[in-house]
């Protein structure tokens, strides 16, 4: 079983705020990060797939970057506004298999 | 173009019952995965299935099992359930294996009383 961990655990952003928050995983073996929003009542959605040390991914006000020796990856939301209010899970893959977080609740406030 | 279709979407068993789940994946995808989520957890990979063929198993009892039809839907099966099976199974396809990106179906939502 490998270990994601990601925190924080939940945060809450006023409208409007920049907020961040972390994916920490297993440093060896790495062969890609994925990075999924799941609103409630809804399906997950991928956000990112990233494989490069060093990589920046961007969609829209979201973006992510990755540190494959150190085993983080950091995700950004800028100008937070309602509609990002999700938990954000991020999921190392390793042999073919999805290793989850726990996921980081987003609560955008109004 | 259809999404990922599980079915049924609720389902309410008794320990011991046996129960079927369902997915469909998008058309042209070839992989199948499947991931139990109970509350507070990230999804708990199951089982990934690739051209009919299992390619990755999680840490789940025998109890659990699966298959990946000619037409690339997939059924997972849970054998002599017990109360700690209630979860969201969520199914997820993709075009290939490794670093493509999965897409997932709503889920089903199994309690067992």
């Amino acid at each position: 079983i490998l270990n994601v961990e990601q925190s924080p655990q939940s945060l809450h952003v006023q409208e409007g705020d920049s907020t961040n928050f972390t994916c920490s995983f297993p440093s060896s073996n790495f062969y890609a990060l994925h990075w999924y929003r799941w609103e409630t009542a809804k399906s997950p959605e991928a956000l990112f797939v990233m494989t490069l040390n060093g990589d920046e991914k961007k969609k829209g006000r979201i973006s992510a970057t990755l540190n494959t020796k150190e085993g983080y990856s950091y995700l950004y939301i800028k100008g937070s506004q309602p509609e990002d209010s999700a938990t954000y899970l991020c999921a190392f893959l390793n042999d073919y298999k999805l290793s989850f977080g726990a996921g980081t609740t987003v609560t955008v406030r109004a | 173009d259809a999404g990922v279709t599980q079915s049924p979407t609720h389902l309410i068993k008794t320990r011991g019952q046996h129960v079927t789940l369902r997915c469909s994946p998008i058309s042209g995808h070839k992989s199948v995965s499947w991931y139990q989520q109970v509350l507070g957890q990230g999804p708990q990979f199951i089982f990934q299935y690739y051209e009919k063929e299992e390619r990755g198993r999680g840490n789940f009892p025998d109890r659990f099992s699966a298959r990946q039809f000619p037409n690339y839907s997939s059924e997972l099966n849970v054998n002599a359930l017990l109360l700690g099976d209630s979860a969201l199974y969520l199914c997820a396809s993709s075009m290939g294996q490794g670093q493509n990106i999965q897409y997932f179906g709503a889920g089903t939502r199994l309690s067992v009383l």
